[in-house]
């Protein structure tokens, strides 16, 4: 059972143009979050996806940022017009539907270093 | 603000010593998870702690559960430089939030 995929795991992206990163949830998993972390910082919250429905987004910038987990395929994670400060490092996690909706765990990939130039 | 505030945001030791973490909110959490994660790599989940004043043991690592669900010790036993890496304690509501992390140095 493959773990949590990001692609790319390296992403260098000119100012102004799009970035979309990838995620591809363990096997059985419904449930994505997507996390941003700068060096030797802990992981601040984006966004909670759930197979076609966006079930928390406080944590996303209320522009150029949007994520979508479609029916079929992995999440994505697309910023638009990226600028400097975008540059992070972006990690997905998946869990599977919960029991009670609380305890279930969450797995994270390897994550994507975006890098702007 | 932080929801789950860690302490301390740094720590060196030495090799063989012992050490404690923290991780504590004014909030109730139904669970809470330890992860640790490396330079390049994304976290990896050690513990989950479920009910107030569990215990759990794994290897030299000791985690604890706080009675009113609220707050969470990691207590490492002779650390090794094999430990170093950034802990991570994160908590369930309705979403899954991180702490800032502990960074922790173990020299040789």
């Amino acid at each position: 059972n493959a773990g949590v995929m990001q692609n790319p795991r390296h992403l260098v992206r000119r100012r102004g143009q799009e970035a979309r990163l990838r995620c591809s949830p363990m096997k059985g998993h419904s449930h994505v979050y997507w996390y941003r972390q700068l060096p030797e910082e802990g992981l601040k919250f984006m966004v909670y996806l759930q197979k076609e429905n966006i079930i928390d987004e406080s944590g996303m910038p209320k522009e150029r940022f949007s994520a979508e987990f479609p029916k079929e395929g992995p999440s994505i994670l697309r910023i638009q017009q990226v600028v400097r400060g975008d540059s992070a490092a972006y990690f997905c996690a998946s869990s599977p539907p919960g029991r009670g909706g609380m305890n279930t765990e969450a797995f994270f990939g390897q994550g994507t270093r975006l890098t702007v130039v | 603000t932080q929801l789950l505030e860690q302490s301390p945001q740094f720590l060196s030791i030495q090799e063989g010593e012992n050490l404690t973490v923290y991780c504590n909110s004014s909030s109730v959490f139904s669970s809470l998870q330890w992860y640790r994660q490396e330079p390049g790599e994304g976290p990896v989940l050690l513990v989950t702690v479920v009910t107030g004043g569990e215990v759990k043991k794994l290897k030299r690592l000791t985690f604890q559960f706080g009675d009113a669900r609220k707050d969470s010790s990691l207590h490492i036993t002779a650390a090794q430089p094999g430990d170093t890496g950034l802990y991570l304690c994160a908590g369930r509501i309705n979403k899954l939030v991180f702490g800032a992390g502990t960074i922790l140095r173990v020299k040789s």
